[in-house]
This record gives C-alpha cells, structure tokens and sequence, in this order.
C-alpha cells in the first residue's frame, strides 16, 4: 500500500510568480487536506477536499486553491507569490469522509522557497 | 490568541532518562486532542486522540494523558530513535471539524 506522495520535493519561485503543487492520496482515502509549515511551527491549516469540493478552510488570502479530483489526487495553487510563502506545503489523506477525525496521514512535503 | 502552547521547546535526555512533555490548549470546547511525532523533512506521523479528560494512550514506550486544560506525552526509558518534534493538535467544536490547530512543537534529542 503507498503513502501519500507529493511533488516536487523541492522548488524555488520568484516573487508574484505562481505554483502548483500535486499530491497523490493513499489508496482509498477520500479526503484531502493542505497545510502550511514554516520553519520552526507547526503546520497551519489551508483547506480540505472531500468529493472534489472543498468543505473547510482556514485563514488563506484567495490566492491559495486548490483542486481535488475523481482518483482522490489533488493540487495546490498559490498565485501571485509572496516572500512569507515560503515554507513546507503538506498533503494529507483521511479514509473517514469529510468530518475530520484527527488521524491524518501525511506526505513528506514540499519545500517552496519563494525569492 | 494560540490556542496550542507546548513546552519545553526543546528538550535534551539521555538514553533511559525518562520525561515529559507538555501542551496546553485553549479551545471553547474540545472535539479531540492529536500526538504527532516528525522527523526531519519528513510529513507528521499519527500517534495519539485523546478525547475527553482523564483519558490515556500508550505505545510503546510512549505514553499521553489528558486533562482539562491540557495533556502531557511521557516518554519512559526513551532510545535515541525517539528523537524528533512532537507535535500537539486540538481541534475545537466551535469549528467546522476539518482542521487541527498545531502547537509549535517539542524538538527531542535523545542521546546515547
């Protein structure tokens, strides 16, 4: 059974640029979830995906979207990129459905480095 | 406000010198309490919920509790393979259910 896996691994971005970053969910999870890592704290909720819609999100400008689609995989769009951008993006996948029971499987990440 | 306060943030042990750590919350009321354990440039890894006070789980040698106000993660004769950041979550019923609100983390090194 695989993991979750993202991708890339690592990137670099300039300013106003924009992103998308891709995650594959562990097989048979149905929901997704982004989160924010920046060095030092603990990841900050971006939004959750369940059934291709989303149906949470935490406190994230509009610039950051995201997209889940039939397969269960999604991506993560952040445009017009901003130097307090940077930092670790993680994927995780749940098999409960939308109510989320806390027991996330997460993706190793991607670092986004934003110049 | 941070709802999540873990202390201490870091923390250094000898092989088999056993302590704990500490996360306090602040939540209206509490859906569930969350243990994660990350290694470095790696995603968190599910350990623990806790649900209502009183309430305990272990593993190994690994071992959470929970009160009112906050839980504590003991680590008994711990190896240096514990070492890691752990990191608490809670999650709140006045939110929607879909996100853990994360502390900042206890950084463990365990030396031989």
């Amino acid at each position: 059974e695989t993991g979750v896996t993202q991708s890339p691994t690592h990137l670099i971005k300039t300013r106003g640029q924009q992103v998308t970053l891709r995650c594959s969910s562990q097989s048979g999870h149905n929901t997704v979830s982004w989160y924010q890592q920046a060095l030092g704290q603990g990841p900050q909720f971006i939004f959750q995906y369940y059934r291709e819609e989303e149906n949470g999100r935490g406190n994230f400008p509009p610039r950051f979207s995201g997209l889940q689609f039939p397969n269960y995989s999604s991506e993560l769009n952040v445009n017009a990129l901003e130097l307090d951008d940077s930092a670790l993006y993680l994927c995780a996948s749940s098999p409960f459905g939308p109510v989320n029971t806390g027991e996330l499987f997460f993706g190793e990440g991607s670092r986004l480095t934003v110049l | 406000e941070d709802q999540v306060t873990q202390s201490p943030e870091a923390l250094r042990l000898q092989e088999g010198e056993s302590s704990s750590l500490n996360c306090s919350y602040t939540v209206s009321g509490l859906r569930g309490l969350f243990w994660y354990r990350q290694d470095p440039g790696k995603g968190p890894e599910f350990l623990f919920t806790l649900y209502s006070a009183g309430e305990e789980k272990e593993k190994e040698r690994l071992k959470a509790t929970l009160t009112k106000k906050e839980s504590f993660l003991h680590i008994t004769a711990p190896k240096p393979e514990d070492s890691a950041t752990y990191l608490c979550a809670v999650q709140d019923t006045q939110d929607s259910g879909y996100a853990l609100n994360f502390g900042k983390g206890t950084s463990l090194l365990v030396t031989p």
